[in-house]
């Protein structure tokens, strides 16, 4: 069974833009959650998404959201992008219908901010 | 709100040496979970091992197993017989039980393990 997959796998964007970064989940899993790997706060809970729904959201400002599709592939937005943005974007997936709800992580997405 | 604390930012032994890994949580939570995830230098996050919190038995995995002791709110990670490969930033993580993973899981700061030949 193929692994999450995230795609770019390296961006580079200056302030003020915008960015979508995509990923895709185990086949199988409806669960999508993200994460914000940073040298300085560490790794930081985005949101999660089940069947199409955002059932939380961390302490994140609003610039910060996220989507996900009917074939439970999830797009995550930044807007106005700040130099603090920069990080590791990292998504797992996991199948909450299980007994248990482990998370599977993508490789994850490197983000620079100019 | 949990927290997650590893007390050890960094550790070094030699190959095939056997190694321990300190965590320690808090949660008022009765039902959770909690996890080992590996990041070698590539940063792709590798599950390592999880426990159950209403289980006693500790988790193993291979040359992977935990010490949890509930009471104490401790989720220490055994590496027997360590390999080179073992090298990487391990982080303790917690999810709470209820709610189906909707709350995302808590890191803590992670340690940095080095497996010197």
């Amino acid at each position: 069974k193929a692994g999450v997959t995230q795609t770019p796998r390296y961006l580079i964007k200056t302030r003020g833009q915008q960015v979508t970064l995509s990923c895709s989940p185990i086949s199988g899993h409806r669960s999508v959650s993200w994460y914000q790997q940073t040298p300085g706060q560490g790794l930081q809970f985005l949101f999660e998404y089940f069947s199409e729904t955002q059932r939380n959201k961390g302490n994140f400002p609003g610039r910060f959201s996220g989507r996900q599709f009917s074939n439970s592939r999830s797009e995550m937005n930044v807007s106005t992008l700040e130099l603090g943005d920069s990080a590791l974007y990292l998504c797992a997936s996991s199948s909450p219908d299980k007994y248990t709800d482990t998370q599977y992580f993508g490789p994850g997405t490197r983000l620079t901010v100019l | 709100a949990q927290t997650v604390t590893q007390s050890q930012p960094e550790m070094s032994v030699q190959e095939a040496e056997t190694v321990t890994l300190s965590c320690t949580y808090d949660t008022s939570e009765s039902n959770y979970y909690l996890f080992w995830y590996k990041q070698p230098p590539s940063r792709q996050m590798i599950l390592v091992i999880r426990q159950e919190a209403y289980k006693q038995q500790n988790a193993t995995e291979n040359r992977f197993s935990v010490n949890f002791q509930k009471a104490a709110k401790s989720f220490s990670l055994k590496i027997s017989d360590s390999q080179l490969g073992d090298t990487a930033m391990y982080f303790c993580a917690f999810m709470k039980g209820s709610g189906g993973g909707a709350d995302g899981l808590t890191f803590g700061k992670g340690t940095h393990l080095i497996i010197q030949p």
